[in-house]
């Protein structure tokens, strides 16, 4: 069975600082995703990653992603308040459905809760 | 404008009496979902699809029933509500022939059952 944890729950940052949000699964996967939902509202597609080694980097956030360990991460560089948002991974299975095709069954992390202080 | 609409957007109900959940994209996506969110618990995912009359169960699927009979339109019931099913549902779409497979959210519904 999949499981998707997420490192930390909680993140209280000061405008300009860096930090990095975990995102650890258990089986093998051959995408992962991340998003952003601000209070009261959907989620928003921030990045796909779909192969070892993949980076992808969007203003101050940049994604990676290592297959091996199992393991994603989300960095934050010289944080602004605008960032402050829950983020969570997700992470597809390479299952195939019972059809034999592929499926877009995801599991998520409980997300990470970023506050960013002025 | 390419979107995900769900209706409706919130709904207080009382338990058992039946309920659908409309979800309808104008992207000719193939892939859709539906996913409740619960405080602590992130995202579940309740049931997919990989096409029409294509359904698969995600995490979540007990009590909810799903269809898919036409490629824009997955509809979720409820055909005996209960109170865990006090929840906040959303419905996403996408596909995996367009590059980079982004899925995209309707805007919620917020369900109470009381």
């Amino acid at each position: 069975e999949l499981k998707v944890e997420q490192n930390p729950l909680f993140l209280s940052m000061q405008e300009g600082k860096n930090y990095t949000i975990y995102c650890n699964y258990s089986t093998t996967s051959d995408r992962l995703y991340w998003y952003r939902q601000d209070p009261g509202k959907s989620l928003e597609s921030l990045f796909v990653l779909l192969s070892n080694g993949a980076v992808k980097q969007e203003g101050r956030l940049m994604a990676s992603l290592d297959t091996k360990a199992r393991l994603s991460t989300l960095h934050i560089t010289a944080a602004v308040h605008d960032l402050s948002a829950t983020y969570f991974c997700a992470v597809g299975p390479t299952t195939r459905s019972h059809y034999g095709g592929a499926t877009n069954k995801l599991i998520f992390g409980t997300g990470t809760l970023l506050a960013v202080q002025p | 404008e390419a979107q995900v609409t769900q209706n409706p957007r919130y709904l207080i109900t009382v338990t058992g009496k039946k309920l659908t959940v409309t979800c309808s994209q104008n992207m000719n996506h193939e892939y859709m979902s539906w996913y409740r969110q619960d405080p602590g618990l992130g995202l579940r995912q309740i049931y997919y699809s990989m096409n029409v009359e294509v359904t698969d169960k995600g995490d979540v699927p007990e009590g909810y029933k799903v269809s898919r009979k036409e490629k824009r339109n997955f509809p979720l019931i409820l055909e005996s509500p209960s109170p865990n099913q006090t929840s906040l549902y959303f419905c996403a779409s996408s596909s995996p022939i367009y590059s980079p497979d982004t899925q995209y959210f309707g805007p919620g519904t917020r369900l109470t059952v009381l």
